[in-house]
């Protein structure tokens, strides 16, 4: 079955580190591009960052210099490794798979909070 | 402008037709893709590229796009069809991926 799996969510106090993993099976991460999407409560989807199948990598203002898109692919799998995280970074994050996006995962959910 | 611009909101009455629209220079240069989220779900892709539907997908959702506005329209629309809607797009000056602000549709 084709999907992808996040994980890795949880709270943490502003200032604070996570990194999220997203699981792949049925195809290559390797061959596709992958962007991670986040959505604050009660809020619309956001773009966060994309890492292309030659590896490049790009970044929303809002997260640049904090987030790092990285790929495992003796794994299958996905990361985003998240520094100096802040209250407006709370939201589920989904990774999903370019380029019309049409595969996501369930999503993880991500609180900054003291 | 590096936006995608969508109604808040939209209503329409069971079994009518309804259009929600998306505008935004980037559309001028990029496909929209349309997405259909309800609550406590992730998003399921409706509508891409010039107005393809993925498999699953019924008929009565189809796409099109005239300058920098791309329009999602839903015939004889269900109850099962009220959602909020998004449409992205690639980006330009920079930006990978644009998302509109997202539509809800009220079905009445």
């Amino acid at each position: 079955e084709v999907q992808l799996v996040e994980s890795g969510g949880g709270l943490i106090q502003p200032g604070g580190s996570l990194r999220l993993s997203c699981a792949a099976s049925g195809f290559d991460v390797s061959n596709k591009y992958i962007s991670w999407v986040r959505q604050a409560p009660g809020k619309g989807l956001e773009w966060v960052s994309v890492i292309y199948s030659a590896g490049s990598t790009d970044y929303a203002d809002s997260v640049r210099g904090r987030f790092t898109i990285s790929r495992d692919s003796s794994k299958n799998t996905l990361y985003l490794q998240m520094d100096s995280l802040r209250v407006e970074d709370t939201a589920v994050y989904y990774c999903a798979r370019g380029p019309d996006y049409g595969l996501w995962g369930q999503g993880t959910l991500v609180t900054v909070s003291s | 402008s590096s936006e995608l611009t969508q109604d808040p909101a939209v209503s329409v009455a069971l079994g009518q037709t309804v259009t929600i629209t998306c505008q935004g220079d980037s559309l001028r240069s990029f496909y929209a893709h349309w997405y259909q989220q309800k609550p406590g779900q992730a998003p399921v892709l409706v509508i891409y590229g010039q107005n393809n539907r993925p498999s699953g997908i019924p008929d009565r959702f189809s796409g099109s796009s005239s300058g920098s506005t791309a329009s999602l329209t839903i015939t004889a629309t269900q109850a099962e069809d009220e959602a909020d809607y998004y449409c992205n797009s690639r980006g330009t000056s920079g930006h990978h991926l644009l998302f509109g602000g997202g539509t809800k549709l009220t079905v009445l």
